[in-house]
């Protein structure tokens, strides 16, 4: 079985400022890892993903996440945000089928001036 | 494309009403899916289908039933509303290794 962690269910940041989203995964067979976000009364969007190679992986919207094995951790990190970042971001794990998510519980992160 | 659709994007029901929610995709992807979304837990996996005249169970199976005749469409149907499934749905299909999620329903059972 597969479970998600995220450590923080609100981040609140100023304009411009890092923020780093925390994800903790557990998994007894190797994994597909991925980052969700989910804009006010919207679905879901693809962020990013890992699926094999750099540990490091770009996103869109400059985001990126670093695969950590050994802390079976793939935290997501921008190094300077805006105001329309503001949403909730979910991170996802998968068996390498992809076929089936198991999801964090979500972390709202609300961007100020 | 029009990538995933679901109807209604809104409904109120009764406890014990039927109903049933929409949901297409026009990428021809055989792999479909049904999550739900509470405040807190994130989505969890109600069924998933591999494809047509193919389902299965998910996390929270209970009170939904699927079907898939065809590879376009996938509905949710709820036979006895129950307040604990006021929730928002989301449909979504699968190509590779990439989820495609429909706008979301959202469901209130008074």
């Amino acid at each position: 079985a597969q479970s998600v962690t995220q450590l923080d269910s609100q981040v609140p940041v100023f304009e411009e400022a890092p923020v780093e989203l925390r994800c903790n995964y557990s998994s007894s067979v190797s994994v597909y890892l991925f980052w969700y976000v989910q804009y006010p009364n919207q679905g879901l969007q693809l962020l990013l993903k890992y699926l094999s190679g750099s540990t490091l992986v770009k996103g869109i919207n400059g985001f990126e996440a670093e695969f950590n094995k050994s802390q079976t951790s793939f935290h997501l990190r921008k190094p300077s945000v805006h105001i329309s970042d503001t949403a909730e971001y979910f991170c996802a794990v998968s068996d390498p089928t992809a076929s089936k998510l198991t999801f964090g519980t979500g972390t709202r992160l609300q961007v100020t001036l | 494309n029009a990538g995933v659709t679901q109807t209604p994007k809104f409904q109120v029901l009764k406890t014990g009403q039927s109903m049933t929610l929409q949901c297409a995709q026009d990428m021809n992807h055989e792999y479909m899916s049904w999550y739900r979304q509470d405040p807190g837990m994130g989505l969890r996996l109600i069924h998933y289908s591999v494809g047509a005249g193919i389902t299965d169970q998910g996390e929270v199976p209970n009170g939904y039933n699927v079907s898939r005749s065809t590879t376009e469409d996938f509905p949710l149907r709820l036979l006895s509303a129950a307040p604990s499934q006021t929730s928002v749905y989301f449909c979504a299909s699968t190509r590779g290794d990439e989820q495609f999620f429909g706008p979301g329903t959202r469901l209130t059972v008074l």
